[in-house]
């Protein structure tokens, strides 16, 4: 089973600023890995699909990138909406499918 | 525009049974696998099951193998997931997830929860 760690737990930021997020896998992934976004009460956002492609609708503030086992998702500039947990989940080897634990962005 | 919508959960003892029903919308069932993930109280996502287009090809979480069984209704537009000798540890929200390209997770349901307590 692929393990994803994510980091850091819990990032606080003010708006305006970049956020970086890391996602470390296991074992290699190659790029199959997703990026959601998950507000209170509500189902995830498919965000980033396959390390660095946008999903439909997404702005283009939000990136991905890398390959193998380290990932990275950037918000180039954070605008209130953004305020939120983010989960990355690989679909490389499966079942199962594995999510990482999450990282709380959360208002400086 | 894509919609799936989750219902049949609810309290029930440890030991019952609940079925859970997934409808979807905006596209046709057929063309996608299709899953079930459940989120615990303050707790991150876990994955449950796997059904394949045609149900031909399933899977289960090991924690859930051998008490949950996943289903599929095309014509109706449907998923299941029937859950039985529920447990405690089994309380969570439980979503719906279509599978593009069939292990991409493009659209999620908004959840149904389920309360396993005496």
């Amino acid at each position: 089973e692929i393990v994803l760690t994510q980091s850091p737990a819990t990032l606080s930021l003010s708006p305006g600023e970049r956020a970086t997020l890391s996602c470390r896998a296991s074992q290699s992934v190659s790029i199959y890995l997703a990026w959601y976004q998950q507000k209170p009460g509500q189902a995830p956002r498919l965000l980033i699909y396959d390390a660095s492609n946008r999903a439909t609708g997404i702005p283009a503030r939000f990136s991905g990138s890398g390959s193998g086992t380290d990932f990275t998702l950037t918000i180039s500039s954070l605008e209130p909406e953004d305020f939120a947990v983010y989960y990355c989940k690989q679909r490389a080897i499966w079942p199962p499918y594995t999510f990482g634990q999450g990282t709380k962005l959360e208002i400086k | 525009e894509v919609q799936l919508v989750e219902s049949g959960g609810g309290l029930v003892q440890p030991g019952g049974s609940l079925r859970l029903s997934c409808v979807a919308s905006g596209f046709t069932l057929s063309g996608y696998s299709m899953n079930w993930a459940r989120q615990a109280p303050g707790k991150g996502l876990e994955w449950v099951s796997y059904i394949s287009t045609s149900s031909s090809t399933i899977y289960y979480a090991d924690s859930v193998k051998g008490r949950f069984t996943i289903s599929r209704d095309n014509a109706k537009n449907s998923l299941y997931l029937q859950m039985n000798s529920l447990r405690d540890e089994d309380t969570a929200v439980y979503y719906c997830a279509r599978g593009r390209s069939d292990s991409l997770w493009d659209y999620w349901g908004q959840g149904t929860q389920v309360t396993v307590s005496s």
